[in-house]
């Protein structure tokens, strides 16, 4: 897989524009979803979760939608700030296969002034 | 700041080496999870502990090992070193035993070690 060290995909948008970020996630029995975010030098930082049983999960500015019939996940960040910019991954947890820990490939947005 | 420390924030070593990477996790957090990131692999679940015993497993190499102290902190031990060892590696902290909890990962710094 891609690591914010490698080639990633790359997203860039106007300030102020909305971003959608998508993730492909591989394990049909994994339950849970989670976002994080990763900007430079630092650790990962959590954006957002969402549990299999729904399809849509809101936050402050973010939002996240869940397709199980295709294994899709995305997020989507609303009015997005130069603060914004950073590298964004998702993960996927299968409770039913013992907490097992799966981490999409990031994608790189970068929000221009 | 996420509470969750980490030491040293640097190391350097030479292959076969054996070091130790410590952490801390916030205050009132019993679960310690950690993870390498290397650049050919992204962000890699190595293994979880809660209370002191552990709780999960993910792709975590034999010459590796860790353990949670009873104060909660916790050391992963890396050992016999190799060149493809070199990495972050981020310790992570969190409330409930359970990754599928609903439950958030306060991440660490990292500990950025390379191996000559």
């Amino acid at each position: 897989g891609e690591s914010v060290g490698l080639h990633l995909p790359t997203l860039s948008v106007q300030e102020g524009d909305n971003s959608i970020i998508n993730c492909a996630y591989s394990n049909s029995a994994s339950d849970y979803f989670i976002w994080y975010k990763q900007e430079s030098g630092k650790g990962p930082q959590f954006i957002i979760d969402i549990r299999s049983n729904m399809d849509k999960r809101q936050g402050q500015r973010v939002t996240v939608l869940l397709n199980k019939t295709v294994k899709h996940l995305s997020l989507q960040i609303a009015a997005t700030q130069p603060g914004d910019s950073a590298v964004y991954f998702c993960a996927e947890i299968s409770a039913y296969n013992n907490n097992d820990m799966r981490f999409g490939a990031g994608t790189r947005l970068t929000v221009k002034p | 700041d996420s509470g969750v420390t980490q030491t040293p924030k640097h190391l350097i070593t030479a292959t076969g080496q054996r070091v130790t990477l410590r952490c801390s996790p916030r205050s009132g957090d019993l679960s310690v999870y950690w993870y390498q990131q290397s650049l050919d692999q992204g962000l890699q679940f190595l293994i979880q502990y809660y209370n002191g015993e552990e709780r999960a497993k993910g792709n975590i190499l034999e010459r590796f090992s860790a353990q949670q102290f009873p104060d909660l902190h916790s050391e992963l031990n890396l050992s016999s070193l190799e060149l493809g060892d070199s990495a972050l590696y981020f310790c992570a902290s969190s409330v409930a035993a359970s990754a599928s909890s609903y439950n958030e990962q306060f991440f660490g710094p990292g500990t950025r070690l390379t191996v000559l």
